[in-house]
C-alpha cells in the first residue's frame, strides 16, 4: 500500500500570497495518478487536480499541480478568501488500494 | 449534471451491519467510463478509501485491506444505485461516509470528480 505524507501540516498565509503544498509518496505513483482535493468544513472534498497537473472542470487557473514519481506539489498562485481550507492529495487509478494524505490546512494569518 | 444522493441510517449497533445506498442521476452505474467508490472520514483515520465497483463487460470490485473481510459494494442496475455493506461494525467504524465517482477517459482515470453529500454514521449501543 502506498503511503502519502503531506507538508506542512498547517500553512498560515494572507490573502494574495502564494501557497505551496507538498505531497510525498512512499513509492512511485503509477502513471501519475495523483489528485488534489479541497475540503471546507461540513462539505465533501472537491476535486481540484488529477493526473498530477490537470485542473478539474471549473477549477480556477490559480491552482496548479506538478511533480512525478514520489514528489508532488500543489500551488495556489494568489490566495483568495475562499481558498482557506484543508487540502488532501490522493493516489488512485488502476492499482488499488488507493490512499489519501493526512491533509494540509491553509489558514488565514 | 451527475449527482449522487446517499441514504441510510445514522446509527448502527456494534456487531451489526452498516448499510448505505448511493443513488446516481445523470450517469449509469453500469457505465464503461466510471467507477463507483465509497470513502469514509473520521478524526482518527482521516480520509480512507474503502472500495469501488465498476463495469467493463463484467463487474469488478476492489477493497481496502483494512476492511476487506467485512465489506461488500454492490451495484443495482434496476435502480441505478450502488450500496455499501460493512459487517461486524465497532465504534472504530464511526465516521462520515461518502460515495463518489471516478471518471475514466481516454487519458485514464480522472480522480473522484462527483461526491455524495456524506452520511454521518455512529456505531453505538
Amino acid at each position: 500500500e502506498i503511503m502519502l505524507t503531506q507538508s506542512p501540516g498547517t500553512l498560515s498565509l494572507s490573502p494574495g500570497e502564494r501557497a505551496t503544498l507538498s505531497c510525498r509518496a512512499s513509492q512511485s505513483v503509477s502513471s501519475t495518478y495523483l489528485a488534489w482535493y479541497q475540503q471546507k468544513p461540513g462539505q465533501a472534498p472537491r476535486l481540484l487536480i488529477y493526473g498530477a497537473s490537470s485542473r478539474a472542470t471549473g477549477i480556477p487557473d490559480r491552482f496548479s499541480g506538478s511533480g512525478s514519481g514520489t514528489d508532488f506539489t500543489l500551488t495556489i498562485s494568489r490566495l483568495e478568501p475562499e481558498d482557506f481550507a484543508v487540502y488532501y492529495c490522493q493516489q488512485y487509478g488502476s492499482s488499488p488500494p488507493f490512499t489519501f494524505g493526512p491533509g494540509t490546512k491553509v489558514d488565514i494569518k | 449534471q451527475v449527482q449522487l444522493q446517499q441514504s441510510g441510517p445514522g446509527l448502527v449497533k456494534p456487531s451489526q451491519t452498516l448499510s448505505l445506498t448511493c443513488a446516481i442521476s445523470g450517469d449509469s452505474v453500469s457505465s464503461n467510463s466510471a467507477a463507483w467508490n465509497w470513502i469514509r472520514q473520521s478524526p482518527s483515520r482521516g480520509l480512507e478509501w474503502l472500495g469501488r465497483t465498476y463495469y467493463r463487460s463484467k463487474w469488478y470490485d476492489d477493497y481496502a485491506l483494512s476492511v476487506k473481510s467485512r465489506i461488500t459494494i454492490n451495484p443495482d442496475t434496476s435502480k441505478n444505485h450502488f450500496s455499501l455493506q460493512l459487517n461486524s461494525v465497532t465504534p472504530e467504524d464511526t465516521a462520515v461516509y461518502y460515495c463518489a465517482r471516478d471518471f475514466f477517459s481516454a487519458s485514464g482515470w480522472n480522480g473522484l470528480d462527483v461526491w455524495g453529500q456524506g452520511t454521518t454514521v455512529t456505531v453505538s449501543s
